[in-house]
């Protein structure tokens, strides 16, 4: 079973349309968190989640939106996309705060 | 902000040798981590290490931390064709559930 799973794994679309990222965890974890990793390798984080309640928000446009439905899933939705919005996002859960990190495979997002 | 910075960007070594890499951060601790990414892969996280220790053992892996330089050193001994990976290290900021990395260490392993 994958621990951390998202969908899709690779995402091209076109500048201006809205998307969305789905991740889910199945291992009981209380915190869930959205990284962008660009294509120096840098890893972002862009948000954070604690029982469905935003903690952390990294200065990221408001065009990102997380959804937290329930503490297993978090979703990225993104608005009006912009070509630099193009890189790879990973989701990742842990057990509590500055706890170790589990990651999903990533969703690499291309925009043209 | 914030930021765990690995030295050097990138290494390559033959198969057998130890592999050394570091990381540099800015602010005080709670713990620092560091991660391994294969090529289109997620992180997998490999050793935690906690501000009061100074020394971490994890098989081949082998972690140290001074605090007072605020630096950290994974080293990986007796590499494999199958420790090539990007390596991470990740830092929190004290009190903050946050976790910043840098932008890795690729680690070649020539077999």
């Amino acid at each position: 079973d994958t621990a951390v799973s998202q969908t899709p794994k690779y995402l091209v679309t076109q500048m201006g349309n809205d998307k969305s990222i789905k991740c889910e965890q199945n291992l009981g974890h209380d915190t869930m968190y959205w990284y962008k990793q660009d294509s120096k390798k840098f890893l972002k984080i862009m948000f954070s989640y604690n029982n469905k309640e935003l903690i952390i928000n990294e200065t990221v446009p408001n065009r990102f939106s997380p959804k937290s439905p329930d503490k297993a899933h978090l979703n990225l939705h993104i608005n009006s996309l912009e070509l630099g919005d193009s890189a790879v996002y990973f989701c990742a859960s842990s057990l509590g705060q500055n706890e170790k990190l589990f990651f999903g495979s990533g969703t690499q997002l291309s925009v043209l | 902000s914030q930021q765990g910075e690995e030295d050097p960007q990138a290494l390559s070594i033959q198969e057998g040798e130890n592999a050394t890499m570091n990381c540099s951060y800015k602010t005080s601790i709670n713990n620092l981590q560091w991660y391994r990414q294969n090529s289109g892969r997620g992180l997998v996280h490999l050793i935690l290490i906690r501000s009061n220790e100074r020394e971490k053992h994890s098989g081949r892996l082998r972690v140290t931390l001074d605090t007072s330089k605020k630096s950290s050193s994974l080293l990986i001994t007796a590499s494999r064709a199958a420790d090539t990976a990007s390596y991470f290290c990740a830092t929190d900021e004290n009190n903050f559930n946050k976790f910043y990395f840098g932008s890795g260490t690729k680690l070649n392993v020539k077999p």
